[in-house]
């Protein structure tokens, strides 16, 4: 089974910080993405990433930017955290093209 | 730009009835379809795709979902619903000329009444 493993459950951080988020998965795969979650909402892709050192925009990309140095790990970003971005991050992947994501169990951020 | 909408954020179902969740989309080209399960604090599960094939696709837990390109739908079904299906569900689109990337509902929350 593939696993994508997110570094925190839940933080607690303070407006201004520079918050990163990890996540590392065990499968080889390609594609890595990041979401955020919010109520009513569903998923809102931030970043994604098809290879190494290879990055796009999703649809918020925003007050955030992402590293991919290794395969297996795709790094988030908050380049100087804001309370509008608390919410839940979820960062999955997959193997290439339509193949179905994976998802980590995300971390719940909290900016206060 | 594709869109999925997915027809109530919440639904209230009886233990063994049907679950019925509906999911639309705006596209002229032919999609990926997804539908995942979220439980409380987990991330996303795969529950089934549709990539072309069959358009009446199966998936885990006793779940299925058939894509009718007429009306742009891929409603999820379950004939009896169980207590373990309480959870949040999310459909989503995919595209090829969109470079793969996944586009979500705003997701049904389900609650199974005893």
């Amino acid at each position: 089974d593939v696993k994508v493993t997110q570094s925190s459950r839940y933080l607690v951080k303070r407006t201004g910080e520079k918050v990163f988020l990890e996540c590392v998965q065990d499968m080889d795969h390609e594609n890595m993405f990041w979401y955020r979650q919010d109520p009513g909402l569903g998923l809102r892709l931030i970043y994604f990433s098809y290879d190494v050192k290879m990055k796009e925009k999703g649809d918020i990309p925003e007050g955030y930017s992402v590293s991919r140095e290794k395969k297996e790990r795709f790094s988030l970003i908050l380049e100087s955290a804001s309370t509008n971005q608390t919410s839940m991050y979820l960062c999955a992947s997959s193997l290439r093209g339509w193949q179905p994501q994976h998802f980590g169990d995300g971390t719940r951020l909290s900016i206060l | 730009a594709q869109s999925v909408t997915q027809l109530g954020s919440h639904v209230s179902v009886s233990e063994g009835a049907l679950v019925l969740l509906r999911c639309n989309y705006s596209s002229s080209v032919p999609p990926y379809l997804f539908w995942y399960v979220q439980y409380p604090n987990q991330g996303l599960q795969l529950l089934l795709k549709y990539t072309s094939a069959a358009t009446l696709v199966k998936g885990i837990n006793g779940f299925e979902a058939e894509f009718k390109k007429s009306e742009t739908s891929f409603h999820l079904t379950k004939p009896s619903a169980h207590m373990s299906d309480a959870a949040e569900y999310f459909c989503a689109v995919s595209f090829k000329a969109a470079g793969n990337k996944l586009t979500f509902g705003g997701g049904t929350r389900v609650l199974v009444k005893p």
